[in-house]
């Protein structure tokens, strides 16, 4: 089976900008989630989809949204970029979405290195 | 507030040498992952636990729920085990995801 994929892989953007980005997931997967990586804050979690629908979001502003379509791909759109957008983003892909007592192994994709100047 | 924390943050190990990496966490859980991210960014998932002990090859993973503790032991370290180590659990209410800040592993040969 094909792994999760991330397009672009590198991306610089000037301030202000909107920023698009793109993950396949694995054949199967139905959930997807991000995740921002900054030198200074570690891994932090953005936003889960499944079934189309964003079920879990992290502690980050609106400009940051997502949406995932009918086939599990999804999208995640900066907009406005800040300089502090600077990062690594990461998609994971999941059978199944974490509930109360379950949780589902995730598989990472190798993201998309996003510079903002 | 940091609902994770890990220890060491970075640590040398020789070759071959028994590696223990400790993660603390403060919310109730559904589940801890370990996760293995080499230079360059690719994360690979190593492990996902919610009780007892789980082993693969020369890793192995352990929790204790009633203390909020897990190890991830590394037998025989070898250089190319040389990573960052993330501990990630997910809260019981299932609504996010929360990282340690990583441990930073370098294996001399």
């Amino acid at each position: 089976k094909a792994g999760v994929t991330q397009t672009p892989r590198y991306l610089i953007k000037t301030r202000g900008q909107q920023v698009t980005l793109s993950c396949s997931p694995i054949s199967g997967h139905r959930s997807v989630s991000w995740y921002q990586q900054t030198p200074g804050q570690g891994l932090q979690f953005l936003f889960e989809y499944f079934s189309e629908t964003q079920r879990n979001k992290g502690n980050f502003p609106g400009r940051f949204s997502g949406r995932q379509f009918s086939n599990s791909r999804s999208e995640m759109n900066v907009s406005t970029l800040e300089l502090g957008d600077s990062a690594l983003y990461l998609c994971a892909s999941s059978t199944g979405l974490a509930g109360a007592t379950s949780s589902y192994e995730q598989y990472f994709g190798p993201g998309t290195r996003l510079t903002v100047t | 507030k940091n609902e994770v924390e890990q220890s060491p943050q970075n640590l040398t190990a020789q070759e071959g040498e028994f590696i223990t990496i400790n993660c603390s966490y403060s919310v109730g859980i559904s589940a801890l992952h370990w996760l293995q991210q080499h230079p360059g960014g690719g994360i690979v998932s190593l492990f996902m636990l919610s009780s007892g002990k789980k082993k693969h090859g020369r890793l192995i993973a352990t929790i204790n729920i009633q203390e909020k503790h897990s190890s991830l032991h590394i037998t025989a370290s070898h250089p190319r085990d040389s990573a960052v180590y993330i501990c990630a659990v997910r809260p019981n209410t299932g609504n996010q995801f929360y990282f340690g800040t990583g441990t930073s592993l370098t294996v001399i040969p």
